[in-house]
């Protein structure tokens, strides 16, 4: 079965400054998607950024960016010149591309943005 | 113009008692998942259902009730309801077909049993 393992419950980052969240999954799979979620405390899950697993190409969304290392299975989050409005938990989720294309959570990391 | 939209979004009641949530997508999905976010914030799927067909039914008691009248609803009905059952439920969907399809999300509805 496939497990997201997200092995930091808490980070801080200072503000403008960089900082990289990371998740590292198991699987026996070759086509999957990955993806990562910020949860900021109004409770509204929003995607950040997604990864297609067969493309080497890192995804990048603004200043939301990730190293997606296929080999090592390892998919951590940039975030670049960190804001105030970061400041929530992100979750790291995986998806299979076949079966019951059901979606596994991460435990999550909470973020702190310091000012 | 709310993509996935969940009633009450907060419910407060007492134990013992059966409720009901409801969740709404627009978008057009084909596929919507139940979720548990305990206290720890742990997302712990409970259903999902495609074109109106049960595709995931976790490990949940079965006073846990899905329906799906159509593909752009899905409720969730909770029977004699647990001190244990605190927590907050999310309603998502998403499009299986083609390619990588993220989930929308719901609000989330906070139950509190007493």
């Amino acid at each position: 079965a496939q497990t997201v393992t997200q092995s930091q419950p808490e980070m801080s980052v200072q503000e403008a400054e960089t900082v990289t969240l990371s998740c590292t999954y198991d699987t026996s799979e070759s086509d999957y998607y990955l993806f990562w979620y910020k949860q900021p405390p109004s409770r509204q899950m929003i995607l950040v950024i997604r990864q297609e697993a067969y493309k080497q190409q890192n995804a990048t969304e603004n200043r939301f960016s990730v190293n997606f290392q296929k080999a090592a299975k390892s998919f951590s989050l940039k975030i670049s010149d960190s804001q105030l409005g970061d400041a929530a938990m992100y979750f790291c989720a995986y998806r299979s591309s076949s079966g019951t294309y059901k979606y596994i959570f991460g435990t999550g990391t909470r973020l702190k943005v310091l000012a | 113009d709310t993509a996935v939209s969940q009633t009450p979004k907060y419910l407060v009641t007492q134990m013992g008692n059966d409720k009901s949530i409801k969740c709404e997508q627009n978008l057009g999905h084909d596929t919507m998942y139940w979720y548990k976010q305990d206290s720890k914030k742990f997302l712990k799927i409970m259903f999902s259902y495609n074109n109106k067909e049960l595709i995931i039914n976790e490990t949940v008691p079965n006073r846990f009730s899905p329906k799906s009248p159509d593909k752009a609803h899905l409720n969730l009905h909770i029977n004699s309801l647990e001190l244990g059952d605190s927590a907050v439920y999310f309603c998502a969907s998403a499009r299986l077909a083609g390619g990588v399809n993220e989930q929308y999300f719901g609000p989330g509805t906070r139950l509190t049993v007493t």
